[in-house]
């Protein structure tokens, strides 16, 4: 498929365990977004990642979220220690370029979190 | 702090009526997106604004750009069925970053 893939679709945790979710960007796409969507809000930015450059953390929440880019291709975000208040949707978005008004970032469907 | 505003959060129409959905900020924003949104989907563009006071249709859609860049609305005409869905409108701060509105859910009766 050419578009954002994510994995997986669901996962329910127990809180307290570690969870990994990751995300295929399209090829060729430079920039990759994670984002996270809880029930009846926006999204929030969580990390940003373009080509080599070292990628903006602002969004993360705490110290117990963290993502990698390997290759300038898949993404893996990890949670550890999971809390019952990082259940949501966490997207995964890719683009061309860097910028918002001009590039058109692609979202994968998200992997829904549960954590119990 | 909700730097977006987005009203209603929720309509119910029936197909054919019209309807205007809006975005608002007291904060300047150098472009503009709305989005769609289906159940187990992420986010599609549908158009991005740049221009204050910036006016773009897409076929039954009317999209507007404030003149001072801090609000916009999304207006639809003769609404569908298929039109259902949520509408996520977001705003540019950086030239990566969006502020994200917390969506209006449409729904489309037949």
């Amino acid at each position: 498929g050419a578009g954002v893939s994510q994995s997986p679709s669901n996962k329910v945790t127990e809180k307290g365990k570690d969870v990994e979710l990751r995300c295929d960007p399209i090829s060729g796409h430079t920039a990759l977004y994670w984002y996270r969507q809880s029930l009846g809000q926006g999204l929030e930015f969580l990390i940003y990642f373009q080509g080599n450059s070292a990628p903006d953390k602002s969004g993360l929440p705490s110290d117990r979220f963290s993502a990698e880019r390997t290759g300038g291709s898949v993404s893996t975000l990890t949670i550890q220690r999971t809390q019952q208040e990082d259940s949501a949707v966490y997207l995964c978005a890719s683009s061309l370029g860097r910028t918002a008004s001009t590039d058109t970032q692609y979202f994968g469907p998200g992997t829904r979190l549960t954590v119990l | 702090t909700q730097l977006l505003e987005q009203s209603p959060q929720f309509l119910s129409i029936q197909e054919g009526e019209n309807l205007t959905v809006y975005c608002n900020s007291s904060s300047v924003f150098s472009s503009l997106q709305w989005y769609r949104q289906e159940p187990g989907e992420g986010p599609v563009l549908l158009v991005t604004v740049v221009t204050g006071g910036e006016v773009k249709k897409l076929k039954r859609l009317t999209f507007q750009f404030g003149d001072a860049r801090k609000d916009s609305s999304l207006h639809i005409t003769a609404a569908q069925p298929g039109d259902t869905g949520l509408y996520l409108c977001a705003g540019e701060r950086s030239n990566y970053q969006l502020i994200w509105g917390a969506g209006t859910k449409l729904i489309i009766k037949p």
